[in-house]
Formats: structure tokens, sequence, C-alpha cells
């Protein structure tokens, strides 16, 4: 497809397991972000990664999360020990950059919706 | 830092009412400013974007004018259809994506 992809769509887990979720962006898209949306509630800003410049993490929560990308491919966000706050719908975005700024808009997956039992 | 303010909702319309949703925002340099569109059960889309002052953005029959001296991006449409309940947001970007707390609305028949 030509959309960005994320799986699971739906993960249910336990308080205290580490989940793995992950984000194939658009081809050709340098940038790829992700959010949290909790209930109700806005999106959060996680983590940016831009081509092979250092991730943006100002975003992370806390010590427990963490992500990875590859080159300008696939992202995986890794909670840790996870809690029962951390239920939300995570969210992956990703976009063109030219020169300094970020005018071009972000595509969003379909996100994964993450339960803690 | 960076942040974007916009009206709470839910904002309840009857179908070929006028909305406006508000948004302000507040940044350190030129931002580019977004609204984006969540339906019931569907992903985030962008709706319009402005890229500088004074531009208006428009589609599906929405506006949002960019203006610089009020820090304000409202979106309006002159006539809206059921089709149109969903979740707003209203976003602006210098580096990364701001995001406000979106606004709801619902539109009855």
């Amino acid at each position: 497809g030509a959309g960005v992809s994320q799986s699971p769509s739906n993960k249910v887990t336990e308080k205290g397991k580490d989940v793995e979720l992950r984000c194939d962006p658009i081809s050709g898209h340098t940038a790829l972000y992700w959010y949290r949306q909790r209930l109700g509630q806005g999106l959060e800003f996680l983590i940016y990664f831009q081509g092979n410049s250092a991730p943006d993490k100002s975003g992370l929560p806390s010590d427990r999360f963490s992500a990875e990308r590859t080159g300008e491919s696939v992202s995986t966000l890794t909670i840790q020990r996870t809690q029962q706050e951390d239920s939300a719908v995570y969210l992956c975005a990703s976009s063109y950059r030219t020169g300094g700024r970020s005018n071009q808009p972000q595509h969003f997956g379909d996100g994964t919706r993450l339960s803690i039992l | 830092g960076d942040s974007v303010t916009q009206m709470e909702g839910p904002v309840t319309l009857s179908e070929e009412a006028f909305l406006t949703i508000n948004c302000t925002y507040t940044a350190t340099g030129y931002p580019s400013l977004f609204w984006y569109v969540q339906y019931p059960g569907e992903g985030l889309q962008l709706l319009l974007k402005a890229t500088k002052a004074d531009d208006k953005g428009s589609n599906k029959g929405f506006e949002a004018t960019y203006r610089k001296e009020t820090t304000s991006f409202h979106l309006e449409k002159g006539s809206v259809q059921v089709s149109d309940s969903a979740v707003y947001f209203c976003a602006l970007t210098t580096d990364k994506l701001i995001f406000g707390t979106g606004t709801r609305l619902q539109v009855f028949p």
C-alpha cells in the first residue's frame, strides 16, 4: 500500500510485560514521528526521526519508552514494563522534510491500540 | 515552548449551520499551520494547511486563514453536513508537529 502502515492494530497485554510496536513509513519519507493519543485527549508527541540525525526524544514520557529506526525505513517503538497508564493509541506519521522546516504535511497510520490489563 | 489552544467541544450543530472552531497558537519563529480531521473509526487525515501569514488553506468547503497579528488559524465552514461529524485538530510545526487537544463536532440532521 501507499500509506503509513502500523502493526499490530490492536495489542492487549498484562501489566509489566514489554511491547513492541512497528511502523512502516511511506517510501521516500525522510521524517518519522511517533505520537500517543489517550482516550478523549489530543496527540502527545513522543519522538521524531529525520534521516541520519540524532532523534528528538524530548517527548518520551519515561525511560521505559524507546524507539529505533534503521535508515529511512521501519521504526519500532518499545515500551518496557508496561503500566496501565500506557494504555492509548500509538500513532506513527511520516513526511518529506525540506530544508530546516517541516512544512510538509504528515501522513498518519491507523495506529496501534494498546490496552494494558 | 510552542503550543496550540483550540476551543473545547463538543460543538453541536444542525445541518447547514455555520461552523467556527477557534485555534490560537504560540510559537517562536514562523510556523506552518494545519488542520487535521479524525472521522469516527478512522485515522488522522490532513484537512488543510497554510505555510505563511495571510495564506488561506481550503478543502472540502472548510477554510482557515493564517493570521499572524492575532496568532490564530480558525476553521470555518459555511454549511456543515452530517458527514462532517468528526474530531478536528489544529496543529503547528516549526520543527516537530504540535497538536491542540481536538474539538469534537457533532452535526445533526
